[in-house]
């Protein structure tokens, strides 16, 4: 039983295009992620969500619009896809223990979602 | 600067050899480590967390050195399926988010 699954796990598509990429995580996790890997494979984050709230908006253009309809979901749709958009995108959760006064804690990845603007 | 910055290698070195390599962080707050692993075309996933006394888990040991800001990992006897690419990961323990190096090549030939 897969932890974070997002869907599709490829996607191709024209420049100017909207798309969305879905997630979903059965850990029970209050945070959740979605990071970008470019090219040369560095990972980026791109949101960071805690208990359904945008928490973190790392400079995003404002194309890329991220939803949150409960703690187990976390989608991505993006607007008016550029070249440049090309990347591979993962989503990750992780368990909120900042209440505890600890430290963050590991985070699960989805297998990731490839994405080719043409 | 950016946040974490390691070697990119790659590494290749023969089955049964021991391989290291160095990350270093930019923010002296930083409160969390880890070294994750990705395998090619695939997600990235904990190898191990970094404590501040370092830790071993079989062949691998990671080391933390807070006043230099670094992190190592060591792997021991390398096995083939040791391959991947070796992730430097640092976070701050009020932060929600995970900040990535940009990764360590490591491929074992037999």
């Amino acid at each position: 039983d897969t932890a974070v699954s997002q869907t599709p796990k490829y996607l191709v598509t024209q420049m100017g295009n909207d798309k969305s990429i879905k997630c979903e995580q059965n850990l029970g996790h209050d945070t959740m992620y979605w990071y970008k890997q470019d090219s040369k494979k560095f990972l980026k984050i791109m949101f960071s969500y805690n208990n359904k709230e945008l928490i973190i908006n790392e400079t995003v253009p404002n194309r890329f619009s991220p939803k949150s309809p409960d703690k187990a979901h976390l989608n991505l749709h993006i607007n008016s896809l550029e070249l440049g958009d090309s990347a591979v995108y993962f989503c990750a959760s992780s368990q909120d223990l900042r209440g505890q006064g600890l430290a963050n804690t590991e985070a699960f990845f989805g297998q990731g979602t490839r994405l080719t603007v043409v | 600067r950016k946040e974490v910055e390691q070697d990119p290698g790659p590494f290749n070195v023969p089955e049964g050899a021991t391989v290291a390599f160095n990350c270093t962080y930019s923010n002296s707050a930083s409160q969390s480590f880890f070294w994750y692993r990705q395998d090619c075309r695939k997600e990235p996933k904990l190898l191990m967390s970094v404590y501040s006394s370092g830790n071993e888990d079989g062949r691998f040991t990671a080391q933390l050195n807070r006043a230099s800001q670094y992190i190592s990992l060591l792997i021991r006897d390398s096995k083939l399926s040791d391959s991947a690419t070796y992730l430097c990961v640092v976070s701050f323990s009020n932060d929600y988010k995970l900040s990535f190096g940009a990764g360590t090549t490591v491929t074992v030939r037999a």
